[in-house]
């Protein structure tokens, strides 16, 4: 019974365009919103994150959006990199404030 | 500071034999995570530890699996035997909690363990 969805396995953008990740979740109690990168041969690293009392958290390249009504939640990368080419996840907090449970990734490419 | 460290980063064992995960956290870090990673489930969480004391084992999916944490410097993960489908990378992470918002683990590199 997976929390948080990613329906999108692989996602390809051209260099400097928009990426859109998106994450839907079931839960309604959670306090915040994590998203990681993961590249290849590494563990996944914290990337950025949202409250439960925003809708929007912007640290430069990367925006968070939270749509409560719709359980949605997504991450958006303006301009894209080449460098950007990973596995993202989106993560929160379940069953506690230390336990995260995570979606099960999504792959960005991002093509020169 | 290090990061988290984890050994052996590649492990490749024969079915039945016992296998051995370290982990070392980050120092002052007052919780440690086991993660397993398949292509199946995405990343799932074992088992996680607070002040060395296992709090959470819902994750570990059967006997054959144990973990320790004999103190706040060291843990490990034990499948005894192991089995083919037990192949999958396998990541300690650790964390120092703050209530709140916006805080995350830290990750080791992993552990590309593969059950032939």
């Amino acid at each position: 019974d997976q929390q948080v969805k990613q329906n999108s396995p692989s996602l390809s953008v051209q260099e400097g365009r928009i990426s859109i990740l998106n994450c839907d979740y079931t839960n309604s109690m959670f306090d915040y919103f994590l998203w990681y990168k993961k590249y290849p041969a590494e563990g996944p690293t914290f990337l950025i994150s949202i409250s439960s009392i925003k809708d929007k958290n912007e640290d430069g390249r990367f925006t968070v959006f939270l749509n409560k009504s719709a359980k949605h939640l997504s991450l958006h990368i303006v301009p894209s990199q080449p460098g950007d080419s990973a596995v993202y996840f989106c993560a929160y907090p379940g069953g506690g404030s230390e336990k995260l449970v995570f979606g099960k990734g999504t792959k960005l490419t991002v093509n020169p | 500071d290090a990061g988290v460290i984890q050994s052996p980063r590649h492990e490749v064992t024969e079915m039945g034999q016992e296998v051995t995960l370290r982990c070392k956290p980050i120092s002052g870090h007052n919780s440690l995570f086991w993660y397993r990673q398949t292509m199946m489930r995405g990343l799932e969480l074992l088992i996680y530890f607070n002040n060395n004391v296992p709090i959470d084992d819902s994750g570990m999916p059967e006997d054959r699996f144990s973990a320790k944490m004999p103190n706040a410097s060291f843990s490990t993960l034990k499948i005894q035997p192991s089995e083919p489908r037990d192949s999958a990378v396998y990541f300690c992470a650790s964390s120092s909690a703050v209530v709140g918002h916006g805080y995350g683990y830290t990750f080791g590199s992993g552990t590309r363990l593969t059950v032939v």
